[in-house]
């Protein structure tokens, strides 16, 4: 059963700064890897979608890389803003066409 | 830009009664899904559908849920004896083929 541990489960960091989001996956039999975005109370927004193919996928300040057979991935923020603060959360899409889930990562970013 | 919308937004209901959460997919996304999130807990797969079918369910998606599309649009979850356990987000998700998934805001249940 494929597991997702994301690392560090809160972090807080100053405005400006680069930071990284890990993400782990015990499964590497999969077909992509979505990173997304979720605010208190609200719906998941995705921000970057990895095919198991890729490397990495870019947008904007944002930087995704995955690494399947080590079973890894992380996020890379580029000079962080406060309206960056929120959970984000790691995906994996498997046989099943599911994704699972990781408990993510809740990000504050101080003025 | 196109988006999946869900109603209701809260939901207040009391054990045992039957609720149905409702979702409009993005037009002309093929595949749907229903997920849900218990409050600080990770978000859950529960069904997917394709072709006016399920294609796969998870052991939460038990004989108390159904799922449901009746008109080109719509497509529905339904809890028909709900319990405490089910209060939770419940979030719809639909994507084409590129396996890109597109969630709504989510319909959040709390059961009394």
């Amino acid at each position: 059963k494929q597991e997702v541990t994301q690392i560090p489960a809160a972090l807080s960091v100053p405005e400006g700064e680069n930071l990284v989001l890990n993400c782990s996956f015990t499964d590497s039999a999969i077909y992509n890897l979505q990173w997304f975005r979720q605010d208190p109370g609200k719906g998941l927004t995705s921000l970057l979608l990895i095919q198991s193919s890729q490397r990495e996928q870019t947008s904007g300040r944002l930087n995704a890389s995955l690494d399947k057979s080590s079973g890894r991935s992380t996020l890379y923020i580029a000079a962080s803003q406060p309206g960056d603060s929120a959970t984000y959360l790691c995906a994996v899409e498997g046989s099943a066409r599911q994704l699972t889930f990781g408990s993510g990562t809740q990000l504050t970013v101080l003025p | 830009e196109p988006e999946v919308t869900q109603t209701p937004s809260h939901q207040v209901t009391q054990m045992g009664q039957e609720v149905i959460l409702r979702c409009v997919p993005i037009s002309n996304h093929l595949y749907f899904y229903w997920y849900r999130q218990i409050l600080g807990q990770k978000v859950e797969f529960l069904v997917s559908f394709y072709n006016n079918e399920i294609s796969e369910k998870s052991e939460i998606f038990d004989d108390q849920f159904s799922v449901e599309r009746p008109d080109g649009s719509n497509f529905t979850l339904k809890i028909r004896s709900t319990k405490l356990e089910d209060s939770a987000m419940y979030f719809c998700a639909s994507y084409v083929w590129t396996g890109e998934l597109f969630f709504g805001e989510g319909s959040r249940l709390t059961v009394l």
